[in-house]
């Protein structure tokens, strides 16, 4: 299985400032055929399932804010927030999609300094 | 509107199996993939398998093999995972996720909860 390892496990952040999180792979998610990193980000509140942010590495789903954007490749990638804002309080996950098992990281809790 | 409404909360008995529905609507049920992965607690998600919704394809977890089965209706738009031979470790909220066509899990249940104790 692909083993997605995310740092750090917490991040305190104050208003308006920014926030990076970290993905690595245990292999490759750059796919030769198409030249797509196959690895998705996800937010989760309390109470409520995870909501993806970005797909293949670098593309924003609709409606999701342009502060949120993601860069990388093979097997190392990161989540950038540019300006934090209260309402990106939350657990954020890696997840790759290249090879069944699909495998999510560990998760990154976000909080307010 | 777009959506996938999962049945409610579950307790089941060590052995017992547990059967977890999965209700779409809004959208031209097969043409789309549902997944499911689960989340115990204090645990990171969990990808368990995967039914095409069209042709009723699936593919599981080696780690779930045997154990597992996803099937759906079509009639009903509804998927169905059930889980036998239940233990404590798989007390957990389990998810159905909808497969759009760029391999992201766009649309997700609200999550039913699955306790397995004696």
């Amino acid at each position: 299985d692909i083993v997605m390892t995310q740092s750090p496990d917490s991040l305190a952040v104050s208003l308006g400032e920014r926030a990076t999180i970290n993905c690595k792979s245990s292999q490759s998610l750059l796919y030769s055929s198409n030249s797509k990193n196959y690895l998705a980000w996800y937010l989760q509140k309390p109470g409520q399932p995870p909501k993806v942010l970005i797909y293949w590495a670098s593309t924003r789903e609709s409606g999701v804010p342009d502060r949120f954007s993601g860069s990388g490749s093979g097997t190392d990638f990161t989540l950038t927030i540019s300006s934090l804002q209260a309402e990106d309080v939350a657990v954020y996950y890696c997840q790759q999609y290249y090879r069944t098992p699909y495998t999510f990281g560990q998760g990154t809790k976000l909080e307010i300094k | 509107q777009v959506q996938l409404v999962q049945s409610g909360a579950e307790v089941k008995k060590p052995g017992a199996s547990v059967r977890v529905s999965c209700k779409a609507s809004g959208y031209s049920f097969t043409n789309y993939g549902i997944h499911w992965v689960r989340q115990a607690p204090g645990q990171r998600l969990e990808w368990m398998g995967w039914i095409s919704a069209g042709n009723g394809n699936t593919k599981y977890s080696e780690k779930f093999q045997g154990r597992v089965t996803i099937i759906r209706d079509t009639s009903a738009t509804t998927v169905y995972m059930e889980l036998s031979s239940l233990r404590s470790e798989d007390t957990a909220v389990y998810y159905c996720a909808r497969e759009d066509y760029e391999n992201v899990f766009d649309i997700w249940g609200q999550g039913t909860m699955v306790t397995v104790s004696s």
